[in-house]
């Protein structure tokens, strides 16, 4: 069974400032992809990031960055220059099986960001 | 449209009533998926279907929850004689490869 931790439940940064949110999964499987939603207090699910298990290098994507330690099976998301709109909340989602076309989602608990002036 | 809309986007119900939650996904994109989210949880997969075929429907809690795609495009998430357990946000999501991208969701309230 897969499973995705999110540790924290909240986090503060200042403005400008860069922050990691904490990512665990915990799967048997060779093949996956992780991944990094955005919902905002609109309520929509914005991607962020994808990283694939065989991927040698780190993903990015603008100001934001997969830190993916395979052996200690994390997949942290670091966002470099934080902005106000950045507030939201953020959620580690795992993808077990091979290849594109179709495989569900197992999401975290989501962790809550508040970027202060 | 260019991203996946849903409809309706509130539905407020009497509790045994019938309701019926639609999805457009993006143009083109062969798979589509239902997920359910609770109020401060992440999302929980429900079912997905790759063109008109449903694939897994190992999320669907009971058999009062039933989905179609009878064309491969449009799909509709059906929940008979809903109970106020059922009450939460119905997300769709279309792909056309590794991403997801979801649509704004239907919040159904059942009473």
């Amino acid at each position: 069974a897969q499973k995705i931790t999110q540790t924290q439940p909240g986090m503060f940064v200042q403005e400008k400032e860069a922050v990691t949110l904490d990512c665990t999964y915990d799967t048997s499987d060779p093949s996956y992809g992780l991944f990094w939603y955005k919902q905002p207090s609109s309520g929509e699910m914005i991607f962020l990031i994808y990283q694939g298990s065989y991927d040698q290098q780190n993903a990015t994507e603008g100001r934001y960055s997969l830190n993916f330690q395979k052996a200690r099976k994390s997949a942290n998301l670091v966002i470099s220059a934080s902005q106000l709109g950045d507030s939201a909340m953020y959620f580690c989602a795992m993808r077990d099986a091979p290849g594109g076309g179709g495989n569900k989602l197992t999401f975290g608990t989501g962790t809550q960001l508040k970027v202060e002036l | 449209g260019a991203g996946v809309s849903q409809s309706p986007r509130y539905k407020v119900t009497k509790r045994g009533q019938d309701v019926a939650l639609r999805c457009d996904p993006i143009s083109g994109h062969v798979s589509l998926y239902w997920y359910r989210q609770a109020l401060g949880q992440g999302p929980e997969f429900l079912t997905y279907f790759n063109y008109e075929a449903q694939q897994d429907k190992s999320g669907l809690p009971n058999d009062r929850f039933s989905a179609e795609r009878p064309e491969g495009s449009i799909s509709t998430l059906t929940i008979q004689r809903t109970e106020q357990r059922d009450s939460a946000m119905y997300r769709c999501a279309s792909s056309g490869g590794e991403t997801q991208y979801f649509g704004p969701g239907t919040r159904l309230l059942v009473l």
